[in-house]
């Protein structure tokens, strides 16, 4: 799973500030999926992402977040005029195939805090 | 949408002891998967399980699919500090993605 890379580790951002998060997926993998984890919880499923289009984002909020996976680069994750709440850690997963054909590799995450 | 539970949420015990966790649905998976998750890292598969009634074995880890493959649970024998850490299971989703149950946040002491 470290082949999954994820940046920024960490990251603080003040109220109404935007917040951009990279993963960059496990070479040859075109899958990519974004999770959000509160403390002493698991993982709240977001959006899923095959190269350069959104298969499901039923996970994400419809308003302040959004998703791209281009087809050269990573996937970013965007959040928008951030609010407390937002605080969380950002966890992005990538598969070869579609999720229930194989394993997902995860990142190390990214951790938001909204000041 | 498909849901998981785990249960129990919080488990501590005592190193040496058998412990079993399980996660439950109402619905139906072509495939389970277990994660294990240690604090400030993402998740790491354990297993997957496919066919129902299968039993896979990873040295102290047992894990079982149901008959049914609504459920699935996992069992370890003779905990180690080393297997603290959040377990989650995993089903495949109404488009290929992967929901996860809330996990079990296992912690064994010396």
């Amino acid at each position: 799973n470290a082949g999954v890379m994820q940046n920024p580790r960490h990251l603080v951002r003040r109220r109404g500030q935007e917040a951009r998060l990279r993963c960059s997926p496990m070479k040859g993998h075109s899958h990519v999926y974004w999770y959000r984890q509160l403390p002493e919880e698991g993982l709240k499923f977001m959006v899923y992402l095959q190269k350069e289009n959104i298969i499901d984002e039923s996970g994400m909020p419809k308003e302040r977040f959004s998703a791209e996976f281009p087809k050269e680069g990573p996937s970013i994750l965007r959040i928008q005029q951030v609010v407390r709440g937002d605080s969380a850690a950002y966890f992005c997963a990538s598969s070869a195939n579609r999720a229930n054909t194989g394993e997902l590799f995860f990142g190390e995450g990214s951790r938001l805090t909204v000041l | 949408t498909q849901l998981l539970e785990q249960s129990p949420q919080f488990l501590s015990i005592q190193e040496g002891e058998n412990l079993t966790v399980y996660c439950n649905s109402s619905s139906v998976f072509s495939s389970l998967q277990w994660y294990r998750q240690e604090p400030g890292e993402g998740p790491v598969l354990l297993v997957t399980v496919v066919t129902g009634g299968e039993v896979k074995k990873l040295k102290r880890l047992t894990f079982q699919f149901g008959d049914a493959r609504k459920d699935s649970s996992l069992h370890i024998t003779a905990a180690q500090t080393g297997d603290t850490g959040l377990y989650l299971c995993a089903g495949a989703g109404n488009n290929n993605d992967m929901r996860f149950g809330a996990g079990t946040r296992l912690t064994v002491k010396p």
